[in-house]
């Protein structure tokens, strides 16, 4: 199947300081990505869809301005999550598709930690 | 909010014996997806099951869908040590706004003992 790869696979950082996280489609170009959140042993939340060359959709109650979300190239979308806050510490999950058939190929996750 | 409802929140069992979980949504949709992610790592795709499907296999894996009652099912046989994972159902929503966009049931909690 497909690979999709994020970097980085965790990161810790400091509350108000920026991460930026990486999903790469390996062996696809990947028309629209998916980002998604997973608070601990809950379910995962779609975020946001991004679209190759467009602004990223938001889902509601995300805020648009904090996550900043960038799909510059067919096989690259990248999560920077700005003045990052504990509350922000989560497991993020990009996921990517092509425009047939419709499975969607879920990278591994980055776990972020702020304190 | 989530559209879809697992259950069991969590299930028990013995190696060699059947699980069932079932998922149960509220809008129409496109299809239905079947996820499996082990504790802290990321998803891994089991099985796609179309509006127009009822049933379908993979392996050990036998999946039901029924629009009328908007509820799926996932069957493993001859669970394994190694299943012991979450499993999660996920719905394509039908209509054009929500091409693509997936919405994850609340999971079920696999422990499958030796």
């Amino acid at each position: 199947g497909a690979v999709v790869s994020q970097h980085p696979s965790w990161v810790i950082c400091k509350s108000g300081t920026s991460v930026k996280i990486e999903c790469r489609s390996l062996d696809f170009q990947a028309t629209t990505m998916f980002w998604y959140r997973q608070f601990p042993k809950q379910s995962l939340m779609l975020m946001a869809t991004s679209n190759e060359g467009s602004k990223a959709t938001y889902e509601q109650g995300v805020e648009k301005d904090k996550f900043l979300i960038n799909h510059a190239s067919l096989t690259l979308s990248t999560l920077t999550v700005t003045s990052a806050h504990p509350e922000d510490s989560s497991f993020y999950i990009c996921s990517a598709r092509e425009r047939f058939p419709n499975e969607q190929f879920f990278g591994p996750g980055t776990r972020l930690t702020v304190l | 909010s989530q559209q879809g409802e697992e259950d069991p929140q969590a299930l028990s069992i013995q190696e060699g014996e059947n699980a069932t979980m079932n998922c149960s949504y509220k809008t129409s949709i496109n299809n239905l997806q079947w996820y499996r992610q082990n504790s802290g790592r990321g998803l891994v795709h089991l099985i796609l099951i179309r509006s127009n499907e009822r049933e379908k296999h993979s392996g050990r894996l036998r999946v039901t869908l029924d629009t009328s009652k908007k509820s799926s099912s996932l069957l493993i046989t001859a669970s394994r040590a190694a299943d012991t994972a979450s499993y999660f159902c996920a719905t394509e929503r039908a209509g054009g706004t929500s091409y693509g966009k997936l919405t994850f049931g609340q999971g079920t909690i696999l422990t499958v003992h030796p």
